[in-house]
């Protein structure tokens, strides 16, 4: 059975990093690409980033290039997303999600206040 | 920046039939988007319906469809039930970013 679990959430003040974590079993996780998506409280889906089974490609939505960057580590079965300057618009629960969107976690809380 | 447009809301009737399409500002959504369509309840994590434009998973109950209708992905309810009230989101990819609709809510009423 799939799982994915997400960690690292929390409350960062602006302009501060934090870095979730997704560890995932159940599948082959290094034939897989994985995918980040964030919900902010009461609003809709919006897809952030997504990176292919080896790594070699990544793909950012517009509104976290440059500060965010997404990795794995195969070896882990665990994807990451390192979040650098974070605004206060980066509030939201992040879910990872696997490659053909059918499987997702529970997600993780996000919260970014002075 | 690419908007992917949904309507905000849309009321169907029990058993009754309801579509709801997904527009591209790049021009008209083809396979090549690879239109997938989500419900998500209140306090839930959202379940994928249909992938590919058309492609059911196991867990998709039949009275949901996906197809391409006048240039947008379209998810069309047949005999909606109550349960099916709820909000919805379309995906599509813009060769490597993929870009969500902006929801819609049904309600069954």
């Amino acid at each position: 059975q799939v799982h994915l679990v997400e960690s690292g959430g929390g409350v960062a003040q602006p302009g501060r990093s934090l870095r979730l974590s997704c560890v995932t079993s159940g599948f082959s996780f290094s034939t897989f690409g994985m995918h980040w998506v964030r919900q902010a409280p009461g609003k809709g889906l919006e897809w952030v980033a997504v990176m292919s089974n080896d790594g070699s490609e990544k793909y950012f939505a517009d509104s976290v290039k440059g500060r965010f960057t997404i990795s794995r580590d195969n070896s882990k079965d665990t994807l990451y997303l390192q979040m650098n300057n974070l605004r206060v618009e980066d509030t939201a629960v992040y879910y990872c999600a696997k490659d053909s969107f059918d499987s997702w976690g529970q997600g993780t809380l996000v919260t970014v206040s002075s | 920046q690419t908007v992917v447009t949904q309507e905000p809301s849309l009321t169907v009737s029990p058993g009754g039939t309801v579509t709801l399409t997904c527009g591209s500002s790049t021009g008209a959504v083809t396979s090549g988007h690879y239109p997938f369509w989500f419900q998500q309840k209140l306090g839930q994590v959202p379940r994928p319906l249909i992938y590919d434009t058309a492609q059911k998973h196991s867990w998709t109950p039949a009275r949901f469809s996906g197809a391409l209708l006048g240039g947008k992905a379209a998810l069309t309810l047949s005999g909606a039930l109550p349960e099916d009230e709820a909000q919805y989101y379309c995906l599509l990819s813009h060769n490597g970013p993929w870009v969500f609709g902006g929801g819609t809510k049904l309600t069954v009423l």
